[in-house]
């Protein structure tokens, strides 16, 4: 089965700073990697995906590239805020009817 | 649009008792739900996937006499956990697929729901 792997695992930054988190799935099938950001108690929230068949993708302040070779891909949040500071997780899928395979998640600290 | 509710938002309760979580999608109809469990600082752990009108399937190592699941419509999918005990503890998170492009796979998530089994 898919296994992701997700770092860091927690990511302390100040604010204005751009923040960076990796992912690396194993199965070369996955072609739908998601990312959410989960505050304290709350469910996780969708920020930003992106399909195999894209290389890169940008929200305002938020990025995700993709590289299907090397079996990775990335969450860039540029100009980071307070209010970033949450649990990121990412996750990989096959598409279609198939289930996600999260990441253990990236505690992302932002510091005024 | 795609929000997914829960109810309760937290529950406490004694041990050997039943607890049910409802899990709705409020703006659109999902043939798909899905029920997580997550532990302090943990990742999300699938514990079962239930589509409308079917029997849910359950995932290696979750008893599925314990988490009974009814996918009852297209908007409401519900967890009971059976004889609880305190080490069914966790926060439970359900989430639902929205329907897109053919192929596509979006599950959105809802707010999650606390239990505590003293």
């Amino acid at each position: 089965g898919e296994n992701v792997e997700q770092h860091p695992s927690t990511l302390s930054v100040q604010e204005g700073d751009s923040a960076v988190i990796k992912c690396t799935y194993s199965d070369s099938a996955s072609n739908y990697f998601p990312w959410y950001k989960q505050e304290l108690g709350k469910g996780p929230q969708l920020i930003i995906d992106i399909r195999s068949n894209v290389g890169e993708k940008k929200d305002q302040r938020i990025a995700v590239t993709l590289n299907k070779t090397a079996k990775h891909f990335s969450l860039h949040i540029t100009e980071t805020q307070p209010e970033d500071s949450a649990v990121y997780f990412c996750a990989a899928s096959r598409g279609g009817l198939s289930t996600l395979t999260f990441g253990k998640g990236t505690m992302l600290l932002v510091s005024p | 649009g795609a929000v997914v509710s829960q109810h309760p938002s937290w529950v406490i309760c004694k041990s050997g008792t039943s607890v049910k979580i409802e899990c709705r999608s409020l703006d659109f109809q999902a043939t798909t739900m899905f029920w997580y469990r997550q532990f302090p600082k943990q990742s999300l752990m699938l514990m079962a996937t239930s589509n409308e009108g079917s029997k849910a399937t359950y995932e290696q190592g979750v008893e599925k006499d314990k988490f009974l699941i009814n996918h009852a419509s297209l908007t409401l999918s519900t967890l009971t956990v059976t004889s609880a005990h305190p080490e069914d503890s966790s926060f439970y998170i359900c989430s639902a697929r929205a329907p897109g492009l053919a192929g596509q796979n979006e599950q959105f998530f809802g707010p999650g729901t606390r239990l505590t089994v003293l």
